[in-house]
C-alpha cells in the first residue's frame, strides 16, 4: 500500500517569509498527490492536486507544489505566508483501489 | 448550502454504548468515506463506499459498520464502544474514486467515558 511521509511536525515562520512544506512518498505506480489544509475545528480543504503533467501545480490561496518523481516528493511551497496560513497541513496520496492515505501532517504557526 | 454535513458535531457517551454518525452530502457525488482522526491528528482511512463496492481498512474493528439507506448518505454505526474509539470522525465525498479530490464534512468529535 502507499505511504506518505511529512518531516516536519510543526513548523514556525514570519507573516512574509516563504515557506516549504515538505511530504515523500511511497507508491509503486503513478502517484496520484493531494494537499490538504484543516483549520482548528474543522474539515479538510483541498489546496491542489496532481495527477500528470506539469510536474509544478497552483493551487488555491497563492500555494504551489512541485512533484519530484526521482526524488519521491510533493512539496508545497507559498512565496509570502499570511496569518490566516495557519493551520494543519496534510499531503495524501491517492490509489486506484479507493485508498487515500494521509501524512501525519504538518502544523504552521505564522508569526506576526 | 453545505456540501458535506455530519450529525452530531458532538457525542459523549459511556463504554459499552452502541452509537451512530450520520452524514450526507448534497454534491451527487459517487463514492464516500469515513475517516478516524487521533488526538495527534492522524488521519486514517477507515471506509470507502460506492454504490458497487464496500472497501474496509483492514485494521477497522468488526464494531465498526458503515451502512448507506441511499447514494447521499453514509451513516457510521459503532457498537460496544471503548475508550480508544474517542476521535473526530470525518466523512467525505468523492466522484468516484480516491483519484478524485474528496469533500470533508466539518467532523464529529466523540468522547467515550
Amino acid at each position: 500500500a502507499q505511504s506518505v511521509t511529512q518531516p516536519d511536525i510543526h513548523i514556525t515562520v514570519s507573516e512574509g517569509a516563504s515557506l516549504e512544506l515538505r511530504c515523500n512518498y511511497s507508491y509503486g505506480a503513478t502517484p496520484y498527490l493531494f494537499w490538504y489544509v484543516q483549520s482548528p475545528g474543522q474539515g479538510l480543504q483541498l489546496l491542489l492536486k496532481y495527477f500528470s503533467g506539469d510536474t509544478l501545480v497552483q493551487g488555491i490561496k497563492g500555494f504551489e507544489a512541485e512533484f519530484k518523481r526521482s526524488q519521491s516528493s510533493f512539496n508545497l511551497r507559498k512565496p509570502s505566508v499570511h496569518w490566516s496560513d495557519a493551520a494543519e497541513y496534510f499531503c495524501a496520496v491517492g490509489a486506484r483501489n479507493n485508498d487515500m492515505r494521509f501524512g501525519a501532517g504538518t502544523r504552521l504557526t505564522v508569526k506576526p | 448550502d453545505t456540501a458535506v454535513s455530519q450529525t452530531p458535531k458532538y457525542l459523549v457517551t459511556q463504554m459499552g454504548n452502541d452509537k451512530s454518525i450520520k452524514c450526507e452530502q448534497n454534491l451527487g457525488h459517487d463514492t464516500m468515506y469515513w475517516y478516524k482522526q487521533d488526538s495527534k491528528k492522524f488521519l486514517k482511512i477507515m471506509f470507502s463506499y460506492n454504490n458497487k463496492e464496500l472497501i474496509i481498512n483492514e485494521t477497522v474493528p468488526n464494531r465498526f459498520s458503515p451502512k448507506s439507506p441511499d447514494k447521499a448518505h453514509l451513516n457510521l454505526h459503532i457498537n460496544s464502544l471503548e475508550l480508544g474509539d474517542s476521535a473526530v470522525y470525518f466523512c467525505a465525498s468523492s466522484q468516484e474514486g480516491s483519484l478524485h479530490e474528496q469533500y470533508f464534512g466539518p467532523g464529529t468529535r466523540l468522547t467515550v467515558t
